[in-house]
């Protein structure tokens, strides 16, 4: 089935050290994003990429970084840098022509730093 | 993308219509009114969008007011199942040629739907 998929589920970090949490889709989509949702709050957005090897800050980048070397991935690492790390990260993926109309999300990742 | 505003939280009884609020007083006239939701620990789910016309789908209506500043989103049956956070968001979708990539999330409406 198509969709997209995150993984870990779950993921539990040592302070100081770097992670990184996957995302993968086999929808097709042009565009993907990473956001960061803290207890009781919304999302928040850390980066998004238009195309393969584009990819643009969002609200929140500091301490994080991406890549895009292929369309159906959107690795995301959590470096040593990010004060606050512990959070649920979604992945999600939009199309870019003229269907646009939603964005699909992951199952989301939980991060713990331990 | 503008500010929308929401209850912070509502309670409807199983089987009645939820009909959940949004401002977005300062909605432009190229941006769309989206409706998402996410049940507990799960990424959030597309529901329905509009531009200025009543929308209905198999999961939702979408009504927005004719001065486009506040739209609502109806739940015609409630069930247990729809218990959720629901985010309304507008937006210029890319295939209008001005669109943004950005989906920028508020903190949403935490409905409770009661047995």
């Amino acid at each position: 089935d198509g969709g997209i998929t995150q993984s870990p589920k779950y993921l539990f970090r040592k302070e100081g050290q770097n992670v990184t949490l996957s995302c993968e889709q086999n929808l097709n989509h042009d565009a993907m994003y990473w956001y960061r949702q803290d207890p009781g709050q919304g999302l928040r957005l850390i980066y998004y990429s238009q195309i393969v090897n584009d990819f643009q800050k969002g609200d929140i980048a500091e301490g994080y970084s991406v890549s895009r070397e292929k369309k159906e991935s959107f690795p995301l690492t959590v470096t040593s840098a990010q004060k606050n790390p512990t959070a649920f990260y979604l992945c999600a993926s939009s199309t870019q022509g003229a269907s646009d109309t939603e964005a699909f999300f992951g199952q989301g990742t939980r991060l713990t730093v331990v | 993308d503008a500010k929308t505003t929401q209850p912070p939280s509502m309670d409807c009884a199983e089987g009645r219509a939820a009909n959940l609020p949004c401002n977005h007083s300062t909605i432009s006239g190229n941006e769309y009114v989206y409706w998402y939701r996410q049940i507990h620990s799960q990424g959030p789910q597309y529901i329905i969008h509009g531009l200025k016309n009543n929308e209905t789908n198999e999961m939702a209506s979408l009504i927005i007011t004719e001065d486009r500043k506040s739209s609502t989103l109806i739940l015609p049956h409630a069930t247990l199942r729809d218990t959720a956070v629901y985010y309304c968001i507008v937006r210029v979708p890319r295939y209008s040629g001005a669109g943004s990539y950005q989906l920028t999330f508020g903190k949403g409406t935490k409905l409770s739907v009661i047995p």
